[in-house]
């Protein structure tokens, strides 16, 4: 059973625009997302996370969404660019964060000049 | 650099064979966390443990194994390898509690 759901699974965007990845989950109990970004040979990196008590946060260019009743979240990326180019993770966990995370499949991103 | 260290980087071995992976946390960081990120599965929860005591399990198979020592480093052992046990695996580290999870750069898992 797939708890967290993501897409699109890969990701074309010219640069200066605007990225959007979408997850969904169906475990009522989680209450902390984060998004992780990847690039080849790393280890995932925390970009941002949210909790479930408001519905939107932005650090710098990069915004998470979160709607509680739909059980959906989703990360934007403002004027996008060409070092954005990196596989995305949603993740979700219970506990507040300190439980094990819950991955979604991963989007790969690229930025095009 | 996310100050979490795992050793060794490239792992190469057999079918039935047993090898360890280890796992330094960021300075100060109490809870030690382990994934398997394969092509199939994705990024999977393997074990956690908090201050050297197991915490949780996830999608752990029998076969693998975990401990968390007194200076808080930590050991994956995988026993019985099989073909499919070919994967990145990756050591989180967080302070604990609700604090984010900060990951290593993975072991690279290669079966023959």
């Amino acid at each position: 059973q797939q708890q967290v759901k993501q897409s699109p699974q890969s990701l074309i965007v010219q640069k200066g625009g605007i990225s959007i990845i979408n997850c969904a989950y169906e475990n009522t109990a989680f209450d902390y997302f984060p998004w992780y970004q990847q690039f080849p040979g790393k280890g995932p990196a925390l970009l941002i996370a949210i909790r479930p008590d408001v519905s939107e946060k932005k650090e710098g260019r990069f915004t998470i969404s979160f709607n509680k009743s739909a059980k959906q979240f989703s990360l934007h990326i403002m004027d996008s660019q060409p070092g954005d180019s990196a596989t995305y993770f949603c993740a979700a966990s219970s506990g507040g964060g300190a439980d094990g995370l819950t991955f979604g499949k991963g989007t790969h991103l690229i930025i095009q000049p | 650099d996310s100050g979490v260290t795992q050793t060794p980087k490239h792992l190469i071995t057999a079918t039935g064979q047993r090898v360890t992976l280890r796992c330094s946390p960021r300075s100060g960081d109490l809870s030690v966390y382990w994934y398997q990120q394969s092509l199939d599965q994705g990024l999977q929860f393997l074990i956690q443990y908090y201050n050297g005591e197991e915490r949780a399990k996830g999608n752990i198979l029998e076969r693998f194994s975990a401990q968390q020592f007194p200076d808080l480093h930590s050991e994956l052992n995988l026993s019985s390898l099989e073909l499919g046990d070919s994967a990145l695996y990756f050591c989180a580290s967080s302070v604990g509690g609700t604090q984010p999870q900060h990951f290593g750069d993975g072991t690279r898992l290669s079966i023959l």
